[in-house]
């Protein structure tokens, strides 16, 4: 059984530039969850969606910051216009609602120059 | 803002010996989990503890939680080479229609033969 896939693993980009993140989760699980992992701020929850809704977005840090779930297999993290201080490991965890335990994806290493 | 403190931030031991992690958290809580990173991977669940246990074992692991205090403890026994990581303890508070999890600071392990 597949666990949540990320795409890319690894980004780097230009200041200004758009960066997309993709994350599938594991089919069956209706809650996905959006975190960034710095040495700074260690992990920090961004967002997170049940049955494709955005519940809390309280931690996306600023406007550039977007999250979508088109549908139960698929979301995105956008980052428009980027900034250095983006750069962080960004990481993607699904669960069933009906359990508290959260399965995470190997995460996408951001780097934006 | 972190929910969880972590301590020691490091430790260093040797394979065989017993490892023991603590955590620190604010608020009531519904349930703590451990999980586990290895360098450039993503968080591994270990282990869950509800607020009504007191303690949990899963082979050479074992938490306790002691509500009173706000705290948690990981014990790792017969420690091995294989379990240099990072640990991280995470609270759930379910509010209902949420359930989310704040993570510590962690925990770096390093078990040298």
């Amino acid at each position: 059984d597949a666990g949540v896939i990320q795409s890319p693993r690894h980004e780097v980009t230009e200041m200004g530039q758009e960066v997309t993140l993709r994350c599938k989760p594991i089919s069956g699980h209706n809650s996905l969850f959006w975190y960034r992992q710095t040495m700074m701020r260690g992990l920090e929850l961004l967002i997170y969606f049940n049955n494709n809704v955005p519940i809390d977005d309280s931690g996306m840090p600023e406007d550039r910051f977007s999250a979508k779930m088109p549908n139960a297999s698929f979301s995105t993290l956008k980052i428009q216009p980027s900034e250095p201080r983006d750069s962080a490991v960004y990481f993607c965890a699904s669960k069933r609602t009906s359990t508290d335990t959260q399965y995470f994806g190997p995460g996408t290493r951001l780097t934006v120059l | 803002s972190q929910q969880g403190e972590e301590d020691p931030q490091a430790l260093s031991i040797q394979e065989g010996e017993n490892a023991t992690m603590n955590c620190s958290y604010k608020t009531s809580i519904n349930n703590l989990q451990w999980y586990r990173q290895n360098s450039g991977r993503g968080l591994v669940h270990l282990i869950l503890i509800r607020s009504n246990e007191r303690e949990k074992h899963s082979g050479r692991l074992r938490v306790t939680l002691d509500t009173s205090k706000k705290s948690s403890s990981l014990l790792i026994t017969a420690s091995r080479a294989a379990d240099t990581a990072s640990y991280f303890c995470a609270t759930n508070i379910n509010t209902g229609t949420a359930s989310k999890l704040t993570f510590g600071t962690g925990t770096r392990l390093q078990v040298t033969l």
